[in-house]
Parts: C-alpha cells; sequence; structure tokens
C-alpha cells in the first residue's frame, strides 16, 4: 500500500521561476514529514522537514507547506536555479518515501 | 570526514551467486538501513538496524540478509533467492531511528545480475 504518493514524476521548469513539487498521504497520524533530493548516481540528502503543528517551515529558498486536512505537502523553490535539478522524495515516519520528482530547471 | 561509504559502486553479478554490499559509517549512528530503488519507484525499506546486533525486515526483506557486528558496519547480502535483485542499493545511517532523525545516505551500489 503507498502511504505516500508523488503523483508527478517530471516537473520542468525556466530558471527563476517557482517550482512546486506535491506529495500527499494516506494515514492523518503522521505527525513529521521530510523531503530529501537526489542527484544521479548519488544517494538522497536531506533538505528541509516540517512538523505537524505547523502548516509552514522555510529555508532559504525552500519552504514546505502542510495542508493537514487534504494529507498534502508541497514543496516550493524560489528562486527555481539549475543546480536544483535533481529528484525530489517526499518521506514519511517509518522509512517510508514517495517515488519522486524528477525536476529540471532550464537556464 | 564523517560520512557513509558503500562499495563498490557497480557490481555484476551471474544469476544464482549470493553476493554482499558493503557499508560503513563513521558518524558513530545507531541506527543503519538498506533500500532499494528501481526506476520510476521511490526508496523501498529491506532491513533496518537500531542497535548492534538487532536487525529487523522492512518492506522487501524477501532474498536478502543483514548482519550488524559492529557499530559502522551493515552488510547487506543479495542471496540467489532474490527473484529480481539487479536494481540500485542505498545504505542510510541515523542518530536513532525516531520519526525526527533525518538519514544520511551513502552513494549507492548498482547491482546487475546478469
Amino acid at each position: 500500500d503507498q502511504q505516500v504518493k508523488q503523483n508527478s514524476p517530471s516537473l520542468s521548469v525556466q530558471e527563476g521561476r517557482i517550482s512546486i513539487l506535491n506529495c500527499d498521504y494516506t494515514n492523518s497520524m503522521f505527525d513529521y514529514f521530510l523531503w530529501y533530493k537526489k542527484y544521479p548516481a548519488e544517494g538522497p540528502t536531506f533538505l528541509i522537514s516540517i512538523s505537524s503543528i505547523k502548516d509552514k517551515n522555510e529555508d532559504g529558498r525552500f519552504t514546505v507547506f502542510l495542508n493537514k486536512s487534504a494529507k498534502h505537502l508541497s514543496l516550493h523553490i524560489v528562486p527555481s536555479q539549475p543546480g536544483d535539478s535533481a529528484v525530489y522524495f517526499c518521506a514519511l515516519p517509518g522509512m517510508r518515501f514517495g517515488a519522486g520528482t524528477r525536476l529540471t530547471v532550464k537556464p | 570526514d564523517g560520512g557513509i561509504t558503500q562499495s563498490p559502486k557497480y557490481l555484476f553479478r551471474k544469476e544464482g551467486q549470493n553476493v554482499t554490499l558493503s557499508c560503513e559509517q563513521n558518524l558513530n549512528h545507531d541506527a543503519m538501513y538498506w533500500y532499494r530503488q528501481d526506476p520510476g519507484q521511490g526508496l523501498r525499506l529491506i532491513y533496518y538496524s537500531q542497535i548492534v546486533n538487532d536487525f529487523q525486515k522492512g518492506d522487501i526483506a524477501e532474498g536478502y540478509s543483514v548482519s550488524r557486528e559492529k557499530k559502522e558496519s551493515f552488510p547487506l547480502t543479495v542471496t540467489s533467492a532474490q527473484k529480481n535483485p539487479t536494481a540500485f542499493y542505498l545504505c542510510a545511517s541515523s542518530m536513532t531511528t525516531g520519526v525526527r532523525s533525518e538519514q544520511f545516505f551513502g552513494p549507492g551500489t548498482r547491482l546487475t545480475v546478469l
């Protein structure tokens, strides 16, 4: 059973614009969420997290929004840069990862 | 430099052979994990270990075995019982298995079974 879903396998945006990556989860008991970033042939690296007591967490160009009623997370990258091109994974407690969204930022 | 190392980066084996993937960390983390990634899929948990001499099965443990004799090391053996072993394997560690504990990943090993 897929407890976390990233329905967009890929996203392409222009440099300088906003990138929005989405994640949906099924279990309302989850209270902590993480995003990881992965470059080809490398392991993922932790990017940003959010606790369910918040609806927003910001770290530089990266902001994660949490909508608990909709069981939905989104990661916003503003402004997007070519170096942000990578696969982004949404992760839940219990070592559960989404399928990932491949972001391509075009110069 | 603290980190996680996995070796080798690429591994080729004949069908029916067991193969062991190495994972070492010098971060002094208690918890270690093995994941498998297939094209178009997320990371699926094979095994994890919270402390030395203890480990638990993840979602797809069949055909795999692990050991945790030392805190720094968590090798994964892909046995001949694993029906589709060709994949990208990732090892990770974290301070604990607590839900707020971020994981640190190694660079991965791509296993190809011929």
